[in-house]
């Protein structure tokens, strides 16, 4: 079973709409939690941290379940900019303090 | 927040030839860092953990004496490709944590485009 799981893509949405992206994640010994970005053909940066609480930053809110190890990511009022390929990533200080990442789901965001 | 810097961006070389790769922390000193290999619309692939002053620990599949990685201190990491061929041709980015406040985050270099021809 793979380590960090999201869901498949592409998300293809018009300007404006609200997109959730979901993640599972199987090792119970996970510590911290991130949504990163990709845009085509650069690295990874990072867009935000996921808390336990939960967590919002302007038109973005991430939501963390441990119990069932799931994770989320809600886009709203989505923006042309907002097209790119979001990552769930998983950090195990336990094993080498490793980072694992999911497949990762490509939103496109259309006019 | 820390910097991360991947050096060449790109590169380009023939069939059989070795390319090595850098990759340093700038503003940080990063006992570990990360070696990843990404092919067209597929996701980051961990090839090896790069840990400073010991060997490196290579994910399984990976063959350690092709891709040999150096960390010889704790702003630096290597990665060389031997003999490289086509199929080796990929995206690799390095990127190395760093621990505040309880939390740990990843910081990545601008990644290596690598082309075997």
């Amino acid at each position: 079973r793979k380590e960090v799981e999201q869901d498949p893509g592409p998300f293809n949405v018009p300007e404006g709409a609200t997109v959730a992206f979901n993640c599972t994640y199987s090792n119970s010994a996970s510590q911290s939690f991130f949504w990163y970005r990709q845009d085509c053909r650069k690295e990874p940066k990072l867009l935000m941290s996921v808390y336990s609480s939960g967590n919002e930053d302007g038109r973005f809110t991430a939501q963390l379940n441990r119990a069932s190890q799931y994770i989320s990511l809600l886009i709203r009022d989505s923006k042309l900019s907002d097209s790119a390929t979001y990552l769930c990533v998983v950090h195990n200080p336990y094993n080498f303090n490793k980072f694992y990442f999911g497949s990762g789901t490509k939103l496109n965001v259309k006019p | 927040g820390a910097v991360v810097s991947q050096h060449p961006s790109w590169v380009i070389c023939k069939s059989g030839t070795s390319v090595k790769i850098e990759c340093r922390s700038l503003d940080f000193q990063a006992t570990t860092m990360f070696w990843y290999r990404q092919f067209p619309k597929q996701s980051l692939m961990l090839m090896a953990t790069s840990n400073e002053g010991s060997k490196a620990t290579y994910e399984q599949g990976v063959e350690k004496d092709k891709f040999l990685i150096n960390h010889a201190s704790l702003t630096l990491s290597t990665l060389t490709v031997t003999s490289a061929h086509p199929e080796d041709s990929s995206f690799y980015i390095c990127s190395a944590s760093l621990s505040t406040g309880g939390r740990t985050e990843a910081f990545f270099g601008q990644g290596t485009r690598l082309t075997v021809v």
